[in-house]
């Protein structure tokens, strides 16, 4: 089965650091990755998306890197603010499954003003 | 809508109870999904429905869930027979492509 998980489960930054934060995933047929953040007492939020033929895209202040060969993808956030603070999930795409998404476990992210 | 709409925000009922949770996907999405998150966990799938198949049904834990799908529109998953390990938030999502957008969730606490 599939397996999407996040190597740190809780992550503390300073406001105005870069924040990096890792997801691996295990099916090597993934053809596209979501990250999804989830504020307190609300749904997930799409962040930014990245297809499998591409190894990197940027967004307002977020980049997402994909590395194909250790079947990991990570999210690395630019000047931190306090309102980055939520649990952040990625989640990926199996083909043939039917539009069906599996998520990580999610990281909770806090910023220290 | 302008987004996904589900209601209650929050129930709380008693074990042993029926519950019905609504969700309202964004207008002309043909795709419409339910998710299970319980504290400090993931997203657990449970069902998916996409236009007029049949839905995808191999998420649900139990024969004490099922939900509905009227007109390919609204849906209604319900639980019958609470129980306190139902307690959760209940995520719906809708889509028209691949990106799933989320409602707020419907927290269930059972007693």
């Amino acid at each position: 089965g599939e397996s999407v998980g996040l190597h740190l489960p809780t992550l503390s930054v300073q406001e105005g650091d870069n924040s990096i934060i890792n997801c691996a995933y295990s099916n090597s047929a993934s053809d596209y990755f979501i990250w999804y953040k989830q504020e307190s007492g609300k749904g997930p939020q799409f962040i930014i998306d990245i297809r499998s033929n591409m190894d990197k895209r940027q967004g307002q202040r977020v980049t997402v890197l994909l590395n194909k060969t250790v079947k990991h993808l990570s999210l690395q956030i630019a000047a931190t603010q306090p309102g980055d603070s939520a649990v952040y999930f990625c989640a990926d795409l199996i083909p043939g499954t039917g539009n069906q998404f599996y998520f990580g476990t999610g990281t909770s992210l806090t910023v220290i003003p | 809508g302008a987004g996904v709409s589900q209601s209650p925000s929050n129930k709380v009922t008693e074990k042993g109870k029926d519950v019905e949770l609504r969700c309202d996907p964004i207008s002309g999405h043909t795709a419409l999904y339910w998710y299970r998150q319980s504290l400090g966990q993931g997203l657990e799938f449970l069902i998916y429905f996409q236009g007029n198949s049949a839905p995808d049904k191999s998420g649900l834990p139990s024969d004490r869930f099922s939900a509905e799908r009227t007109g390919g529109s609204v849906s209604t998953l319900t639980i019958q027979r609470t129980q306190q390990e139902d307690s959760a938030v209940y995520l719906c999502a809708s889509s028209l492509e691949t990106l799933q957008f989320f409602g707020p969730g419907t927290r269930l606490t059972v007693l």
